[in-house]
């Protein structure tokens, strides 16, 4: 069974500042790995996927095979980046996510 | 924003009521799933569809049913709804194929309380 885990719920920091959301998984065959974003009054929407190494709004995030990890980082938080973020998975070529329980960042002036 | 619509998007229903949820999708895409959304839990995967008339259950599928009968529509039941399945429920599309993209669009949610 797959399972996502995101031991925070809530991150606090100043506009400025790093952040990072940590992501953890168990799946024992080959996953990939997502970030997935809802904005105030947004829909939920991709963020980033880890097959595109892609740097969007300024995060990235790294899968690390060996300690089954895919944390999402910022340098420099915005305001704007206040919102809940999930990190989910699925099998490689699958088409069925499964979420982490979702970390709710708050950037503070 | 994804073609995706959800109905209603408020609900206020009793306990043993049955209650139905309306996707509806303009892209064509094939794939569609219903997720709820509770605090702590994330988004679980209740049913999805992978066709018309293709569906198959997610990890929290108990209490309720779905049907396609079309491309387009994606309909969540529950039967008999209980407090426990007060939630917002969201639904999503993807294309799918066989390289599985993984991206999901979603709808705006529908929030429903049962009393």
């Amino acid at each position: 069974a797959q399972r996502v885990t995101q031991p925070e719920k809530l991150l606090s920091v100043f506009k400025g500042a790093p952040v990072e959301l940590k992501c953890n998984y168990s799946y024992s065959g080959s996953p990939e790995l997502f970030w997935y974003v809802q904005y105030s009054r947004q829909r939920l929407q991709l963020l980033l996927r880890h097959i595109s190494r892609e740097s969007i709004k300024g995060f990235t995030a790294d899968l690390n095979k060996g300690e089954t990890s895919f944390h999402l980082k910022k340098p420099f938080a915005q305001e704007e980046d206040s919102a809940m973020y999930y990190c989910a998975l699925t099998k490689a070529a699958g088409n069925k996510l499964t979420f982490g329980g979702g970390t709710r960042v708050l950037v503070k002036p | 924003d994804a073609g995706i619509t959800q109905s209603p998007r408020h609900k206020v229903t009793e306990t043993g009521t049955p209650v139905t949820l309306r996707c509806h999708q303009t892209e064509n895409h094939r794939y569609m799933y219903w997720y709820r959304q509770d605090p702590g839990h994330g988004l679980r995967l209740i049913h999805y569809s992978y066709g018309v008339k293709d569906t198959d259950k997610g990890e929290v599928s108990d209490g309720y049913s779905v049907s396609r009968s079309k491309t387009e529509d994606f309909l969540l039941t529950l039967e008999s709804a209980t407090s426990s399945q007060t939630s917002v429920y969201f639904c999503a599309i993807s294309e799918g194929g066989g390289t599985g993209t993984g991206e999901l669009f979603f709808g705006e949610g529908s929030r429903l309380t049962v009393l």
